[in-house]
């Protein structure tokens, strides 16, 4: 079956420290790797994906995933957080069986930074 | 945001009454979809509509219509629906949903709760 597990519901960390919200997935084929954000009361925003090529993918707002085939995981990180990036995170996998454009999401991550 | 609208933002509704959601993309894409999005779950796809053609249909209450009169333009028909379909309904636009590389972009949803 194919899926997507983000095995923390929440995540806090500090202001100015790194941070990390874990994806792992599985799926027959290549996979097609996507993050989201999504802020209260507002619809999912896109982050970053990874398709082929570099296994470290930089996005938006200074995020970036990093794609690892043999564990198959692909966390997204940020070298110093701030509060306002306190958000629900989705990591999200496009089957390369799907002409359809169907995308798998994960149950999301909370991510609380204090400051 | 502005690019993925959606009318209206908040819908309370009775089981017997129908309703419609709205959603309009203002970004030239060719392919919209409808998820739904409860709390504690992965977001579930719905419906794709690739060129106003339904192209998935996630095995959906027949409770649920969908209709797409163009690529800009794609509408939720809902009746007699559950408590249990209170959630947050989300529509995404995408240009090419056939290719791997291709991106969705979200509304803002709608937050239907059904009495």
């Amino acid at each position: 079956a194919q899926s997507v597990a983000q095995p923390e519901d929440q995540v806090n960390v500090a202001e100015g420290n790194p941070l990390t919200v874990k994806c792992t997935y599985s799926v027959s084929g290549n996979p097609y790797l996507f993050w989201y954000v999504q802020y209260p009361n507002r619809g999912l925003q896109f982050l970053l994906k990874y398709i082929t090529g570099d296994n470290l993918v930089k996005g938006s707002y200074g995020f970036e995933a990093e794609f690892n085939k043999s564990q198959t995981s692909f966390h997204l990180k940020k070298p110093s957080a701030l509060v306002s990036d306190s958000a629900l995170y989705f990591c999200a996998v496009r089957p390369g069986s799907s002409n359809t454009g169907k995308l798998i999401f994960g149950q999301g991550t909370t991510l609380q930074v204090k400051p | 945001e502005t690019g993925v609208t959606q009318t209206p933002r908040h819908l309370v509704m009775g089981m017997t009454n129908k309703k419609s959601l709205k959603c309009e993309q203002h970004l030239g894409h060719n392919a919209m979809y409808w998820y739904k999005q409860s709390a504690k779950k992965p977001l579930e796809l719905m419906f794709v509509y690739n060129f106003k053609e339904q192209t998935e249909n996630n095995s959906v209450p027949s409770r649920f219509s969908p209709e797409c009169p163009n690529s800009s333009h794609l509408f939720l028909h809902l009746h007699t629906l559950q408590p249990e379909d209170s959630a947050l309904y989300l529509c995404a636009s995408s240009q090419t949903p056939t290719q791997f590389t291709d991106t969705q972009y979200f509304g803002p949803g709608t937050r239907l709760t059904v009495l």
